[in-house]
């Protein structure tokens, strides 16, 4: 099957604690998006990433980080420098050259 | 600073009852206007991609307009299965050659049987 895959679903930290939130496409995308999504707001860009090796800051970085080792893969990492992680978090990803972004299904992220 | 809202917030349909989604926009240099559903814990979903003004899609019961200051989804007939989560989001420069999205809250759309 082709498409995006996040994983977990879900996941449940508690404070102080670092995770790492998985996204992989097998579309042969060229770049790659990290969004966080919270009830009533529109969804904000984290970081992306258009090549390998390569990612950029988008409107709210602070307190993740992320890596691009290969073309398929962009994990996010929720460090616990981030006052407020509790939130739907959503990979997307396109071809380079190309306008439309595609999405993957989520993680939820809880800090307990 | 580049604006998108939508409105109304949240709406209520009778099935067979058609209606129409509204997103305005504020940005310095559209580079395109998509409309995402989405459905409660899922990802969103790629509806159309408009970029001029005066531009049209449609798909299936679902038609997408575009203006120099605004986008509406018009909804024809909805069924139950139309309810979702609509989201706008407008294409423009970031800095360089780079763009990025901006989207809008959203509009919880609820098609009653």
């Amino acid at each position: 099957d082709g498409g995006i895959t996040q994983s977990p679903k879900y996941l449940f930290r508690k404070e102080g604690q670092n995770v790492t939130l998985s996204c992989e496409q097998n579309l042969n995308h060229d770049a790659m998006y990290w969004y966080r999504q919270d009830p009533g707001q529109g969804l904000r860009l984290i970081y992306y990433s258009q090549i390998v090796n390569d990612f950029q800051k988008g409107d709210i970085a602070e307190g993740y980080s992320v890596s691009r080792e290969k073309k398929e893969s962009f994990p996010l990492t929720v460090t616990s420098a981030q006052k407020n992680p509790t939130a739907f978090y959503l990979c997307a990803s396109k071809w380079a050259g190309a306008d439309t972004q595609y999405f993957g299904p989520g993680t939820r992220l809880t800090v307990l | 600073e580049d604006q998108v809202t939508q409105s109304p917030e949240a709406l209520r349909l009778q099935e067979g009852e058609s209606s129409s989604l509204n997103c305005s926009y504020t940005v310095s240099g559209l580079r395109g206007l998509f409309w995402y559903r989405q459905d409660p814990g899922k990802g969103p979903e790629f509806l159309f991609t408009l970029y001029s003004a005066g531009e049209e899609k449609e798909k299936e019961r679902l038609k997408a307009t575009l203006t120099k200051k605004e986008s509406f989804l018009h909804i024809t007939a909805p069924k139950p299965e139309d309810s979702a989560t609509y989201l706008c989001a407008v294409r423009v420069i970031s800095g360089g050659s780079n763009y990025k999205l901006t989207f809008g809250k959203g509009t919880l759309l609820t098609v009653n049987p």
